[in-house]
């Protein structure tokens, strides 16, 4: 089955620890996205990468990184620099048309 | 800058009852809209799509959308509605001055089926 997978699904940290968010696509889609999702903010862009070895900032990048060492994978890092870290977490990927883009089920991090 | 604007947070409706929500976007130029639905604890699901033609798009679960050019609308209906319909739902475009490779999102509608 084609699919995102995001992993975990919950996640609890102590502030001032970093944390690595994982997303893996068998979409063979070349283009990969972060989303961070506050109640009532829909979704907010962190990072996205068009191809491998290369990625942007989004609109709220500070205190998160990423890298996109190969196709199917695109970590994202929440660092302890960002300042409220506790969000829903989504994955998404891009196919080759018109923007439509597909997502994991997304993960849930807590920081305490 | 591109935005969608969802014009209602909160939209309670009787099951069976005919929903319509709404969104507007701000571009001037050619764009791909898009509704998603989210329901609790889990990622967007694809609803409809209109990338161009026919300004009436069809999707999943009997919804449909109308896109109107000139009021630079896309909102989204359904002829009845079941309780299985509570969810969250996300307009989103891309193109126009944005370019494609990026979606913009509405705040969301959350649409409550009560029986």
């Amino acid at each position: 089955d084609g699919g995102i997978t995001q992993s975990p699904k919950y996640l609890f940290r102590k502030e001032g620890q970093n944390v690595t968010l994982s997303c893996e696509q068998n979409l063979n889609h070349d283009a990969m996205y972060w989303y961070r999702q506050d109640p009532g903010q829909g979704l907010r862009l962190i990072y996205y990468s068009q191809i491998v070895n290369d990625f942007q900032k989004g609109d709220i990048a500070e205190g998160y990184s990423v890298s996109r060492e190969k196709k199917e994978s695109f970590p994202l890092t929440v660092t302890s620099a960002q300042k409220n870290p506790t969000a829903f977490y989504l994955c998404a990927s891009r196919g080759l048309y018109a923007g439509e883009q597909y997502f994991g089920p997304g993960t849930r991090l807590t920081v305490t | 800058a591109q935005s969608v604007t969802q014009l209602d947070s909160q939209v309670p409706v009787f099951e069976e009852a005919p929903v319509e929500l709404r969104c507007n976007y701000s571009s001037s130029v050619s764009v791909y809209l898009f509704w998603y639905v989210q329901y609790p604890n889990q990622g967007l699901q694809l609803l409809l799509k209109y990338l161009s033609g026919s300004t009436l798009v069809k999707g999943i679960n009997g919804f449909e959308a109308e896109f109107n050019k000139s009021q630079t609308s896309f909102h989204l209906r359904k002829p009845s509605v079941h309780i299985s319909d509570t969810a969250e739902y996300f307009c989103a475009v891309s193109g126009g001055q944005g370019g494609s490779e990026k979606l913009v999102f509405g705040k969301g509608t959350k649409l409550t089926v009560n029986p």
